[in-house]
């Protein structure tokens, strides 16, 4: 089946540790992007990337950091410098920049 | 900085109400635009887009959105909304002037009475 794929879906780590979260697509999109959900903030953008081996930052990008190595994976670590890392975050991809975006399922990330 | 706003955050209706959620933006450049919605414990769907052409778009379930320019505004509409319909609903633009970055709003939550 063709489609996003997040893992895990929950994740519990402790506090002071970087966790990793992971995204595969097997669309062969070339965009993909993070995004971190709040109750009542929406969806902010963490990084985005349109190609392979680049990359950008969104608009809460601190304490994050994120690899495009290959086009299907995007993975983002969310590091000990963020100041509030639990949250439930969402990885998207589009065939470029400006398309509609497809949403993998989430991972929720508790840090105790 | 661009944004994306979403003027209701909570709306509760009656079945058979009529729905219009409020979406502005607040870059130029050339835009596309698109509704999300996100129904309890599921992913985000795309409910419908407006690229180019005809302001007024069709999407599914009923659905129909109008981009006015002038306004900057995208504001989703359904004539008659069904107790299937709760959920949340997040406005979503792009721009080239923005690098093609997807900024969404902050969402809303509909909730629809039996």
């Amino acid at each position: 089946d063709g489609g996003i794929t997040q893992s895990p879906k929950y994740l519990f780590r402790k506090e002071g540790q970087n966790v990793t979260l992971s995204c595969e697509q097997n669309l062969n999109h070339d965009a993909m992007y993070w995004y971190r959900q709040d109750p009542g903030q929406g969806l902010r953008l963490i990084y985005y990337s349109q190609i392979v081996n680049d990359f950008q930052k969104g608009d809460i990008a601190e304490g994050y950091s994120v690899s495009r190595e290959k086009k299907e994976s995007f993975p983002l670590t969310v590091t000990s410098a963020q100041k509030n890392p639990t949250a439930f975050y969402l990885c998207a991809s589009a065939p470029g920049g400006g398309t509609e975006a497809f949403f993998g399922q989430g991972t929720r990330l508790t840090v105790v | 900085a661009q944004s994306v706003s979403q003027h209701n955050h909570h709306v509760i209706l009656s079945e058979a109400a009529s729905l219009e959620l409020g979406c502005n933006y607040s870059y130029g450049g050339t835009v596309n635009l698109f509704w999300y919605v996100q129904y309890p414990g599921q992913h985000l769907q795309l409910l419908l887009k407006y690229f180019s052409g005809d302001p007024l778009v069709k999407g599914i379930k009923g659905f129909e959105a109008e981009f006015i320019k002038s306004k900057f505004s995208f504001n989703l509409r359904k004539p008659s909304v069904q107790w299937s319909d709760t959920a949340e609903y997040f406005c979503a633009v792009n721009s080239n002037n923005a690098g093609n970055m997807l900024t969404f709003g902050g969402g809303t939550r509909l909730m629809v009475k039996p």
